[in-house]
């Protein structure tokens, strides 16, 4: 599985946004690029993903360079309940590829 | 909608003790994990299942054994626990389309 790398931790102030980087430099053409969020003590979630194109949901947007070896994860608006560890996957679609996690972002949001 | 379930939701074992953790899905998804997460880490895949009566191992599969005998059930069997396996498992599930994975809440395991 080709790897991404993400920074350790972040912070960011409710209410601004927030951009979370990953950097997937051996991405090949086939992989999708998913993020998942893990809340304190719970499993982790769905948050987006991507192939070439910008996503927008309701939760979060992806932003993906052009030539595909990083992407952002924009939380728009960050609230408290945003505090979690963000990881960045990347997925070969079409088939049940494992979810290889790393360490991830914990992101921190204060007042 | 359940989701995927898993329980129980804590345990505490004995060394050398055995137990299976079950982990149940309802949307009829061919595809299930077990991860493990241990302390300030990310997860780690242990087993993983592309349908019934179908499984492989992932990156830490020594001393667990799976099976799959339903498209709903992939319980873990511990057979002899270990201290080092004292860990949160999450149990997971996805279509055969590869988008969305769906996590169960986990299970809480310390072994004594």
């Amino acid at each position: 599985d080709a790897k991404t790398t993400q920074p350790n931790s972040m912070e960011s102030n409710e209410e601004e946004p927030v951009h979370l980087p990953c950097n997937h430099s051996t991405i090949s053409g086939t992989d999708y690029i998913h993020w998942y969020r893990q809340l304190p003590s719970q499993g982790p979630e769905y948050v987006i993903h991507g192939l070439t194109s910008n996503v927008n949901n309701r939760m979060a947007s992806l932003a993906i360079a052009e030539d595909r070896k990083s992407s952002t994860l924009i939380l728009h608006r960050a609230t408290l309940r945003d505090a979690a560890v963000y990881y960045c996957i990347l997925r070969v679609s079409g088939t049940a590829s494992k979810l290889t996690f790393g360490t991830g972002t914990r992101l921190q949001v204060t007042l | 909608n359940a989701g995927v379930t898993q329980t129980p939701k804590f345990r505490i074992l004995k060394i050398g003790q055995s137990m299976t953790l079950q982990c149940t899905q309802d949307m009829n998804h061919n595809y299930m994990y077990w991860y493990r997460q241990d302390p300030g880490m990310g997860l780690k895949l242990i087993y993983y299942s592309v349908g019934a009566g179908i499984t492989d191992k992932g990156e830490v599969p020594n001393g667990y054994n799976v099976s799959r005998s339903t498209t709903e059930d992939f319980p873990l069997r511990l057979e002899l626990a270990a201290p080092s396996q004292t860990s949160v498992y999450f149990c997971a599930s996805s279509s055969n389309k590869g988008t969305e994975a769906f996590f169960g809440q986990g299970t809480r395991l310390t072994v004594v």
